[in-house]
């Protein structure tokens, strides 16, 4: 059974510092990663996705996260934090195979403070 | 236009009661799901539809009811309600059932059982 973890339970950062948000997972076969970000009293919202090819995946907001077979890692990053960055950030993994589910972890929660 | 909205925003009742939630998707998408949401933020799954046929049905107590009368609608009933069904509960869609998909969700339900 696939899983993924979230070590950081929050992650707090400074603006315009760097910021990255972990993930790990453990899946047999191969993985599509995704990460969402929830804003309060909001629906998830798709920030990126990893399939296949570059290690390095760009995605909304500035977001990028860059995949690790060997680690089994898709941590999240951007370059400079946005203060309208604070948000919950769920990363999901999903089983290449058709049928599997996403799975979800349990979310970091980031604060950007002025 | 909201692109995946579900009704209502808030559903406050007692134990006991039946209610339904309804979920209603303006974007094409042939799937749709049905997460729940913990007072811990962690999110899992309970059903997906494709094409108005259940093609995910997780381990949730026979008391869950989804109905799909068309491939843009995913409506969840309960029955017999208890306290730990408290959560929130959000319907998404993605354009089909494959694994790499993207998911849109909508803003979720509040279901508060006294």
């Amino acid at each position: 059974a696939q899983s993924v973890a979230q070590p950081e339970d929050q992650v707090n950062v400074a603006e315009g510092n760097p910021l990255t948000v972990k993930c790990t997972y453990s899946v047999s076969g191969n993985p599509y990663l995704f990460w969402y970000v929830q804003y309060p009293n909001r629906g998830l919202q798709f920030l990126l996705k990893y399939i296949t090819g570059d290690n390095l995946v760009k995605g909304s907001y500035g977001f990028e996260a860059e995949f690790n077979k060997s680690q089994t890692s898709f941590h999240l990053k951007k370059p400079s934090a946005l203060v309208s960055d604070s948000a919950l950030y769920f990363c999901a993994v999903r089983p290449m195979e058709y049928g599997n589910k996403l799975v979800f972890g349990a979310g970091t929660i980031l604060r950007v403070k002025s | 236009d909201t692109a995946v909205s579900q009704t209502p925003k808030y559903l406050v009742t007692q134990m006991g009661n039946d209610k339904s939630i309804k979920c209603e998707q303006n974007l094409g998408h042939d799937t749709m799901y049905w997460y729940k949401q913990d007072s811990k933020k962690f999110l899992k799954i309970m059903f997906s539809y494709n094409n108005k046929e259940l093609i995910i049905n997780e381990t949730v107590p026979n008391r869950f009811s989804p109905k799909s009368p068309d491939k843009a609608h995913l409506n969840l009933h309960i029955n017999s309600l208890e306290l730990g069904d408290s959560a929130v509960y959000f319907c998404a869609s993605s354009q089909g059932p494959q694994p790499n998909e993207k998911l849109f969700f909508g803003s979720g339900t509040q279901l508060s059982v006294l």
